[in-house]
Formats: C-alpha cells, sequence, structure tokens
C-alpha cells in the first residue's frame, strides 16, 4: 500500500500564480483533510472532507480551494499564490475523522516569491 | 472551543535520561487524544492515542502517555531517550464529533526534542 501519495514535494511559484497541490490515498479512507505548518503555529486546518462530493472550511481556509470527486483524491487549489501561503503543506486520511488516527502524506513545500 | 497547549517548543535531555514532553487540553466533553512524531522533512506519524479505556497508552519506540482527566493533561513519557528520539513531537486532541462538530484534529504547536551524547 502507497497509503497517502503527495505530489509534488517541492514547488515554487509567483506571487499571483495558481496551482494545484495533488493528494492521493488507496486506504479507502472516506475522511481527508489538509493542513498547513509553518515554524512555531503547529499544523492548522485548511479544508476537510468527509466523503466524496461534501468538503468543508478548517481554520484558515482563505485562498485556498478543494474539491472531493472521487473517495481517493483530494486536491488542493491555490488560485492566487501570495507569499503568505508559503508554508508545508500535509494531506491527511482516516477510516474515521474522530478516533481512528490519521495517515500523513510526506508533504508539499511551497515557496510563493 | 477545543485547543492544545504543549508547554515548552524546546526539550533537550542526555541520552538514557527520562523524556517528559508536556501536553494540556481544553475541551468541553472527554476528547480523544493523540501524540505525533515528526523526523525531519517527514510527514506525521502516529505514536499513541487515547479514545477509551485504560488511561495509560502505551504506543511505539517505548513511549506511553497518561489520561488525567482532573488535570486535563495527556503528559508523553519514555523512560530512557535514544538519539534516534530526536524530532518534533505534536499532541492533539479531537472531539467526538455530532453535534454539528465534525471531530477534527486540533494540534498544538509542537515541541522539538533534542537528545544529547
Amino acid at each position: 500500500n502507497a497509503g497517502v501519495t503527495q505530489t509534488p514535494k517541492f514547488q515554487v511559484l509567483k506571487t499571483g500564480q495558481s496551482m494545484t497541490l495533488q493528494c492521493a490515498q488507496d486506504m479507502n479512507h472516506e475522511y481527508m483533510s489538509w493542513y498547513r505548518q509553518d515554524p512555531g503555529m503547529g499544523l492548522r486546518l485548511i479544508h476537510y472532507s468527509v466523503g466524496a462530493g461534501i468538503t468543508d472550511q478548517g481554520e484558515v481556509p482563505n485562498g485556498y480551494n478543494v474539491s472531493r470527486s472521487t473517495t481517493e483524491d483530494f486536491p488542493l487549489r491555490l488560485l492566487s499564490a501570495a507569499p503568505s501561503q508559503t508554508s508545508v503543506y500535509f494531506c491527511a486520511s482516516s477510516y474515521s475523522f474522530s478516533n481512528y488516527g490519521y495517515t500523513f502524506g510526506s508533504g508539499t513545500r511551497l515557496t510563493v516569491v | 472551543a477545543q485547543s492544545v497547549t504543549q508547554l515548552g517548543s524546546h526539550v533537550s535531555v542526555s541520552e538514557g535520561a527520562l523524556v517528559l514532553l508536556r501536553c494540556n487540553y481544553s475541551s468541553s466533553v472527554p476528547p480523544y487524544l493523540f501524540w505525533y512524531v515528526q523526523y525531519p522533512n517527514q510527514g506525521l506519524q502516529l505514536l499513541l492515542k487515547y479514545t477509551t479505556g485504560a488511561t495509560l497508552v502505551k504506543g511505539i519506540n517505548g513511549f506511553e502517555a497518561e489520561f488525567k482527566k482532573s488535570e486535563t493533561s495527556f503528559h508523553l513519557t519514555k523512560p530512557s531517550a535514544h538519539m534516534s528520539d530526536a524530532a518534533e513531537y505534536f499532541c492533539a486532541v479531537s472531539d467526538r464529533g455530532g453535534g454539528g462538530s465534525q471531530g477534527n484534529l486540533i494540534f498544538g504547536k509542537g515541541t522539538k526534542l533534542s537528545v544529547k551524547p
């Protein structure tokens, strides 16, 4: 099993550019989420999904869009990148959103210049 | 609203010494509690979790944590530190869902553990 796969691992964007961070899992997990990690801030929830076709906002959703057309995939879109979005992004999935524990991807390190 | 406080952003111990990483939470209902470890340039890995039952939970790599409801704490311990334990550790809390809550994980800011030879 591959677990949670994130692509790309590294990306440099110019301010105003758009891009999509990809996340795929092969564990048939219903719950998927996106976090950003910044130094001294821990992980903050951006968006999450409890199943195909169902998404909702987390703590820091501004500037990001998501959709969930299949159980396996949960892409994160940056519509117009800003330097404040420079961060490490983690995708996670879980069988149950509450008590099962998440499986994390290896992260995407994004720099916006 | 739930929150997690990890005391000490950086903890340094000698190899063989006790490791104690502190975590306190605030929650209106008995929560689910987790510890994750992150090695450099990697994702997070689940160390252990408390959901129900025994309040002392054992995890991987010799770590354990005790849920103390009266103190709203879930401190992580290991009797003897090893060089390979050097990493960043995150405490996280989740409510049990329902009533409009989705039970998302809320993370603390992390504690970086250094192990001196």
